[in-house]
This record gives C-alpha cells, structure tokens and sequence, in this order.
C-alpha cells in the first residue's frame, strides 16, 4: 500500500509570494492533518481535514489555509510569505476515527525556503 | 505555549544499554500520548502509545510509562541499538479532539556501537 506523499518535495519562493502544497494520504484515509516544523520548535499543528470538512485547527494566522477534495487529497496554502514561514511542512493521514487505533502516517515533508 | 515539552535536545547512548527519552506536559486535560521516531529526510513513523488510564505500555525493546500527577511521559528503549539513533518526539492529544496533537521539541537520540 502506497505511503503519505507530498508534492513538491521541495520549494524556494520570495517573501509577499504565495504558495501551494500538496497532500495525497493513504488509500482509504480521510483525515489530513498539516503541521509546521521548524528548528527547536517540534511540530506544531496547523488543521485538520476530514470528509472535505476543517475538523480541528492550530494557532496559525490566517495567511494558513487548506482544503481537502472530495478523494481526500489536500492542499496547504500558505499567502503572503514570509522570512518566519520557512520550515518542514509536514502532513499525516489516518482513517479519522479519533479512536487510539487510528494511527497518523506521515509524509516525508515538503521543505519550504523563503527568501 | 509549550503544552509538551522534551527538555533535553540530545542524548547520546552505548549500543546494549538502556535509552531513557523524557517528556513533560502541561495539560491535564490530555489523554492520549504517543510517542514517533524520524530518519533525517522521512517523515516522522509511529512507534507507541499509550492512553492515560494506563499507567505503562510495552512493544517489543519499547516502553511507554505515563506518570499522570507528575504529568510526566518517558519511553525506554532496551537494549538500544544503532538504527535506533534518531530524532524522538513525545506527542499529546486532548481528550474528543481527534487528531489534534501537540508535539515536543525532539531528542535525539545517538547510539553508539
């Protein structure tokens, strides 16, 4: 069974650009969680996505933004860029039940590079 | 704020011995830990949890113990071997709130032969 991918792997842009992410969970998963990862600071949540439905959010401006289609895939969104916003964005998938067997499986990562 | 927090940034090991990673949260509220280990260049892979009416979960060389009034999470790792050097996160989810986890800052972990 194919694993979490995310698209691009990598990713330079200019502070004021914008940018957009990808995430094609695991066949059958409906739940897409983002997180941010940067040096010191761990993961930290952005949203969750379920059924096309935002489930839970992080303590992230505005600027974040995603959406989840209808095969569950999902993008990231990420306006108005900024120097802070260079990290390793992270996604994971998992069927959505909430329940302690519902285990997250997370992608490789796209590293985001703001100049 | 730093609702779970892994105070030290690296911890260096002799293959065979023990690894001791800790983690500490704040909340009270959480009740469902886990802890994921992650390779340089993949994403972070799952290794174990525990739900916190559980006091203690074992997977193999893997262990999870949960202190709840000392709102302290560790896992031990015996022996420890070399593919175990990696960069640790402990992780915590508030109770009803499906897969919004709050994750430490990391401890990596060096094995040495």
């Amino acid at each position: 069974k194919a694993g979490v991918t995310q698209t691009p792997r990598y990713l330079i842009k200019t502070r004021g650009q914008q940018v957009t992410l990808s995430c094609s969970p695991i066949s059958g998963h409906r739940s897409v969680s983002w997180y941010q990862q940067t040096p010191g600071q761990g993961l930290q949540f952005l949203f969750e996505y379920f059924s096309e439905t935002q489930r839970n959010k992080g303590n992230f401006p505005g600027r974040f933004s995603g959406r989840q289609f209808s095969n569950s895939r999902s993008e990231m969104n990420v306006s108005t860029l900024e120097l802070g916003d260079s990290a390793l964005y992270l996604c994971a998938s998992s069927r959505g039940q909430g329940s302690s067997t519902d285990t997250q499986y997370f992608g490789p990562g796209t590293r985001l590079t703001v100049l | 704020d730093q609702q779970v927090k892994q105070n030290s940034p690296s911890l260096s090991v002799q293959e065979g011995r023990i690894s001791i990673l800790n983690c500490d949260y704040t909340n009270s509220m959480f009740d469902y830990f886990l802890w994921y280990k992650k390779y340089p260049a993949e994403g972070p892979t799952f290794l174990i949890s525990i739900s916190s009416i559980k006091d203690k979960n074992e997977d193999g060389r893997f262990t999870v113990f949960l202190n709840k009034s000392a709102k302290h999470l560790s896992l031990h790792i015996v022996p420890s071997q070399p593919g175990d050097s990696a960069v640790y996160f402990c992780a915590a989810r508030l109770s009803d709130n499906f897969n919004k986890f709050y994750f430490g800052s990391g401890t990596k972990l060096n094995v040495k032969p």
